[in-house]
């Protein structure tokens, strides 16, 4: 079983240029997260969504944007890449409300702008 | 503002060592804590999920507990090995609905054989 799928696994981008992150997962799961880890610091969630359709703010939106045109694939994009967006991104995927289960996480992607 | 603390941010200890790790949070209206390990360059692994109803989980050589009126939780890892060298980082769940999760810095460890 894959589970989530981040890709790439690493990218370097130069200031102002545009990438999007990809994750999928086959887990059938409702709800997607993408949060990003700076160093030494816990996760802080990006965006998130409860469905095909459905999309939402977390604590730090700000440079980025996400869709969600299918329960499997929840991208995001950066636009206009900026040096303090040099992180690891993490996606995650859960099974929703009422279930009680842990969500499942990427390997990440580690993204530098220089 | 849920607010997630993890103290110390390292620590060393002696294989076969029992430990814990604390996790503190500000806003007791949690659905569930979470603890998770992560390896180096590696995603998240799920460890235990206490729901707000619950005091405790446990697996294996791990057990976590969970103090909703102190907000507090802590991971205890009975018998420490070389193997539990990680970071371990605890999230709570305070949204209900969503699934959103308010992480803590982590803590490092290191079990030297």
């Amino acid at each position: 079983n894959a589970g989530v799928t981040q890709t790439p696994k690493f990218r370097i981008l130069k200031i102002g240029q545009s990438m999007t992150l990809q994750c999928a997962q086959d887990m059938n799961h409702n709800y997607m997260y993408w949060y990003r880890q700076d160093p030494g610091m816990g996760l802080k969630l990006i965006y998130y969504s409860v469905g095909a359709g459905i999309t939402d703010k977390g604590e730090v939106p700000n440079g980025y944007n996400v869709s969600r045109s299918t329960t499997e694939d929840f991208p995001l994009r950066l636009e206009l890449a900026a040096p303090s967006q040099t992180s690891v991104y993490f996606c995650a995927s859960g099974p929703g409300v009422g279930v009680n289960q842990p969500q499942h996480f990427g390997d990440g992607t580690r993204l530098s702008i220089l | 503002k849920q607010e997630v603390t993890q103290i110390p941010a390292a620590l060393s200890v002696p294989e076969g060592e029992n430990l814990v790790l604390n996790c503190s949070f500000t806003d007791s209206a949690i659905y569930n804590l979470q603890w998770f390990r992560q390896d180096p360059g590696k995603g998240l692994t799920s460890l235990l999920l206490i729901q707000s109803s619950q005091r405790e989980q446990t697996s294996g050589r791990l057990n976590a507990s969970l103090d909703k009126s102190s907000g507090r939780s802590t991971l205890y890892i009975a018998a420490s090995q070389p193997g539990d060298s990680a970071t371990y980082l605890c999230a709570a769940d305070g949204s209900g609905n969503t699934g959103k999760l308010i992480f803590g810095q982590g803590t490092t460890l290191q079990v030297k054989p």
